[in-house]
């Protein structure tokens, strides 16, 4: 069965600790990897496309990373606005439904 | 940038009524998706749409239905409303193969 599983679930952090998300996977045939960020009471956002195990991605204080069994977001330096739920998702290459993880829900403490 | 736009952020219905979402796009995107959001269970896919007039059941269709009569307009209905289908409704769209983009979410209480 395809799966996506994001530790931790929660993660409280002070400003400018830096620390990373976890994204694993199992999925017949993948054909992306997303990260989004969502905040309460909105939508998810999105941030990063990863199609290829090696292939890094970069925004701001954001780093997405890929391997063939799991996504790292890495958050260097983290301010009080990075506090979010963020959200994996893998688009698989027979159709272009996405299947996400339930989330890392950040917290940063000024 | 894209636009992903619900018709209502809250909305309060009873139970029986029909309901409907809407959800329109300005970004000519071929693919439109109903996703619901609960605490613990994440986005759960409901019925997505691959271009005007053509639908297809996700992981819990039961109990909804849509319409896409245009391709920038993708409705959900709830036939009878049920307590149960108390949620964060989501709406996102997509050029093929490419990521999925969300509107803001209708928060939909049945009593």
């Amino acid at each position: 069965e395809d799966q996506v599983t994001q530790s931790p679930e929660a993660l409280r952090l002070q400003e400018g600790e830096s620390s990373s998300l976890n994204c694993s996977y199992t999925v017949s045939g993948l054909r992306g990897l997303f990260w989004y960020r969502q905040d309460p009471g909105k939508g998810p956002e999105f941030l990063f496309t990863l199609y290829s195990a090696g292939e890094e991605k970069e925004k701001e204080r954001l780093k997405a990373t890929l391997t063939k069994k799991e996504s790292f977001l890495h958050i260097t330096a983290p301010k009080p606005e990075d506090s979010a739920t963020y959200l994996c998702a893998v688009q698989l290459n027979r159709d272009d439904k996405i299947i996400f993880g339930k989330g890392t829900r950040l917290h940063i403490l000024p | 940038d894209v636009k992903v736009t619900q018709s209502s952020r809250y909305l309060v219905k009873r139970t029986g009524e029909k309901v409907f979402l809407e959800c329109v796009q300005d970004m000519d995107h071929e693919n439109m998706f109903w996703y619901r959001q609960d605490p613990g269970l994440g986005l759960r896919l409901i019925y997505f749409s691959y271009d005007v007039k053509m639908k297809e059941k996700g992981d819990i269709p039961e109990g909804y239905s849509v319409s896409r009569e245009k391709k920038e307009r993708f409705s959900l209905i709830l036939e009878s409303a049920s307590t149960n289908q108390t949620s964060m409704y989501l709406c996102a769209s997509s050029l093929l193969h490419q990521p999925q983009h969300f509107g803001d979410g209708t928060r939909l209480s049945i009593l």
